[in-house]
């Protein structure tokens, strides 16, 4: 069974451009959720999708947003983009994101704002 | 609010035993979770804990206790390829639901030497 992919891998952009990244679950997955790592904050939850309706929110601005699609895939969006921005963005999908239901990680992709 | 507090860094020596503790505040708690992360990679599943007590699995085990809001991972006989970070993540329940988001201490980094 396919991992968890995510595109791209690294991306460049300079502040005030925005940018979408794309995840695409481990096949049969539902439940999709977007991180952001930085060494000084660690890994940070951004949302979690389920059957395409954004199902739980962390404490990130409005210019974070993302959506799934009716094949689990998701995608987040990053508006006005701010050099603090940079970090590693990663997606995790589980079955059903409920109780024990482990996440599968995708490899991330990098994004590094000048 | 929530809370989550591990030790930065790690030393230990190859053949030995490392505890990895992990102490955490949050109300809404549905379960408690381990994984490892080498560097460069995606973070991988070790161990999930809801219930109090000890779950064994392999070389690795974690422990958990509710009241205390305490948990740590055990882990025997260290091989080299154990070096890496090792995140604490606590699954705050969303309303009264099983669902809820997964919020991540900064990490435990493994040094494991010769």
């Amino acid at each position: 069974k396919a991992g968890v992919t995510q595109t791209p891998r690294y991306l460049i952009k300079t502040r005030g451009q925005q940018v979408t990244l794309s995840c695409s679950p481990i096949s049969g997955h539902r439940s999709v959720s977007w991180y952001q790592q930085t060494p000084g904050q660690g890994l940070q939850f951004l949302f979690e999708y389920f059957s395409e309706t954004q199902r739980n929110k962390g404490n990130f601005p409005g210019r974070f947003s993302g959506r799934q699609f009716s094949n689990s895939r998701s995608e987040m969006n990053v508006s006005t983009l701010e050099l603090g921005d940079s970090a590693l963005y990663l997606c995790a999908s589980s079955l059903t994101g409920q109780g024990s239901d482990e996440q599968y990680f995708g490899p991330g992709t990098r994004l590094t704002v000048t | 609010g929530q809370n989550i507090d591990q030790p930065t860094e790690m030393t230990a020596t190859e053949g030995a035993i490392v505890q990895i503790n992990c102490t955490y505040q949050t109300s809404g708690f549905n379960g408690l979770f381990w994984y490892q992360q080498h560097a460069g990679e995606a973070p991988t599943f070790l161990s999930y804990n809801v219930l109090d007590g000890l779950e064994e699995k392999g070389r690795f085990s974690s422990f958990l206790s509710r009241s205390k809001g305490y948990s740590y991972l055990l882990l025997k006989e260290l091989q080299m390829k154990d070096s890496a970070s090792y995140l604490c993540a606590v699954r705050k329940r969303h309303g009264s639901s099983n669902t809820g988001k997964l919020i991540f201490g900064q990490g435990t980094t493994l040094q494991v030497k010769p």
